[in-house]
């Protein structure tokens, strides 16, 4: 079954710390990979996304991620956290086939980014 | 106005009440979506329609009911439901549920809380 996985449930990091938050799927074939963030009382919204080309996609707010098709992995990275960087993050993979090309989302994981 | 709308942001219902979720989205998409999240858990797509076909249902109990009149806007309603039902309800919109770059965004949510 099509799957995605986040390993880090909850991340606590101090300030200026780096960040990389794993994110693995199942599936071996075409996939569009999306990482959405949740900040406190706010809605999804999304970071980033990877259909193709370069697998090192740059996002909003100096988040990065790596596509690395071999390990079936697209780990969220940013260098430098701030405290307004604490939030739940999701990632999410579009696997094709199928009616619809079910958008599957990881549990999330929270990330608490102290002063 | 922002791109998806939910209206109520909050809702207390009893296991024996009637109700319905809305949700508008102002950015001209063709496909709407109805997601649950609860703690702990991944988000759940339930509902899929394109140009106002529900081309999805992922096995939802028929005590959710969606209605989607028109490609802007998208109902669930909601009765008999149970404690267990108790989640964050996301509406999402797309362009089109096949489209090689298709990328979902997100309404705030509707917090419901089944009594």
């Amino acid at each position: 079954a099509q799957s995605v996985s986040q390993h880090n449930h909850h991340v606590i990091l101090s300030e200026a710390a780096s960040l990389e938050l794993g994110c693995n799927y199942s599936y071996g074939g075409t996939v569009n990979l999306f990482w959405y963030v949740q900040y406190p009382g706010q809605h999804l919204q999304l970071l980033l996304k990877y259909f193709s080309g370069d697998p090192l996609v740059k996002g909003i707010k100096g988040f990065e991620a790596e596509f690395i098709k071999s390990k079936f992995s697209f780990n969220l990275r940013k260098p430098s956290v701030q405290w307004s960087d604490t939030a739940e993050y999701f990632c999410a993979v579009r696997f094709y086939g199928g009616a619809t090309n079910k958008l599957i989302f990881g549990t999330g994981t929270l990330l608490a980014v102290q002063p | 106005e922002t791109g998806v709308t939910q209206t109520p942001r909050h809702l207390v219902m009893g296991m024996t009440n009637k109700k319905s979720l809305k949700c508008e989205q102002h950015l001209g998409h063709n496909a709407m979506y109805w997601y649950k999240q609860s703690a702990k858990k991944p988000l759940e797509l339930m509902f899929v329609y394109s140009l106002e076909e529900r081309v999805e249902n992922n096995s939802v109990p028929s005590r959710f009911s969606p209605e989607c009149p028109n490609s802007s806007h998208l109902f669930l309603h909601l009765h008999t439901l149970q404690p267990e039902d108790s989640a964050l309800y996301l509406c999402a919109s797309s362009q089109d549920v096949l489209g090689g770059t298709d990328t979902q965004y997100f309404g705030p949510g509707t917090r419901l809380t089944v009594l």
